[in-house]
């Protein structure tokens, strides 16, 4: 059972550039969440997605970041217009969905966003 | 207020010996507290988790302790291994449907041989 997949694991882009990020759940898994880790500190939320819906993006900025996690494929966590405060570790993870807080989250290896 | 306080920001611990790594909460909402491990390179992986109704919970070598009325809970590491060397984040969220889990800042153990 494969598990929580990220691509691209690198992704360098300049300074106004689109960064497209992708995760693929575990199977059977219909929650996805995604973090941000900026060096040397914790990840924090940033939104919470069943498919088709966003259920929570409390933690996303307002401008320039959206996510969408369709019927059929990936999640997606798009950025447009990079600035170097985006340089960061994003993570994904996904959960079975069964509706208890103590659903387990398993994570994804991260996409390492390198804006220059 | 959301934020999970941890510390030491790092740690260097002799094999064999005991890690100890503490975390303080504010929100009294927070109703499960899981510790992650995170290896460089990887994502985050579960490691063991608490509910307040109990003060403590062993799985092996890893033992949480929790002090409801302090606010404060702590994650031992015993007989700690060159392998345990990673970084472990405490964290915590709020039961009600889904898992938003705020994660302290992270401790980068080093168990030394």
């Amino acid at each position: 059972n494969a598990g929580v997949m990220q691509n691209p694991r690198h992704l360098v882009r300049r300074r106004g550039q689109e960064a497209r990020l992708r995760c693929s759940p575990m199977k059977g898994h219909s929650h996805v969440y995604w973090y941000r880790q900026l060096p040397e500190e914790g990840l924090k939320f940033m939104v919470y997605l069943q498919k088709e819906n966003i259920i929570d993006e409390s933690g996303m900025p307002k401008e320039r970041f959206s996510a969408e996690f369709p019927k059929e494929g990936p999640s997606i966590l798009r950025i447009q217009q990079v600035v170097r405060g985006d340089s960061a570790a994003y993570f994904c993870a996904s959960s079975p969905g069964l509706g208890r807080s103590t659903d387990t989250q398993y994570f994804g290896p991260g996409t390492r966003l390198t804006v220059l | 207020q959301q934020q999970v306080k941890q510390s030491p920001q790092s740690l260097i611990v002799q094999k064999g010996g005991i890690s100890i790594i503490n975390c303080a909460y504010e929100n009294t909402a927070f109703d499960y507290f899981p510790w992650y491990q995170q290896f460089p390179g990887k994502g985050p992986a579960l490691l063991i988790a608490i509910r307040p109704d109990v003060s403590e919970k062993k799985e092996g070598r890893f033992t949480i302790s929790f002090n409801k009325s302090a606010k404060q809970f702590s994650l031992h590491i015993m007989d700690s291994q060159p392998g345990d060397s990673a970084t472990y984040f405490c964290a915590a969220s709020v039961s009600g449907g889904y898992q938003k889990v705020t994660f302290g800042t992270g401790t980068k153990l080093q168990v030394i041989p």
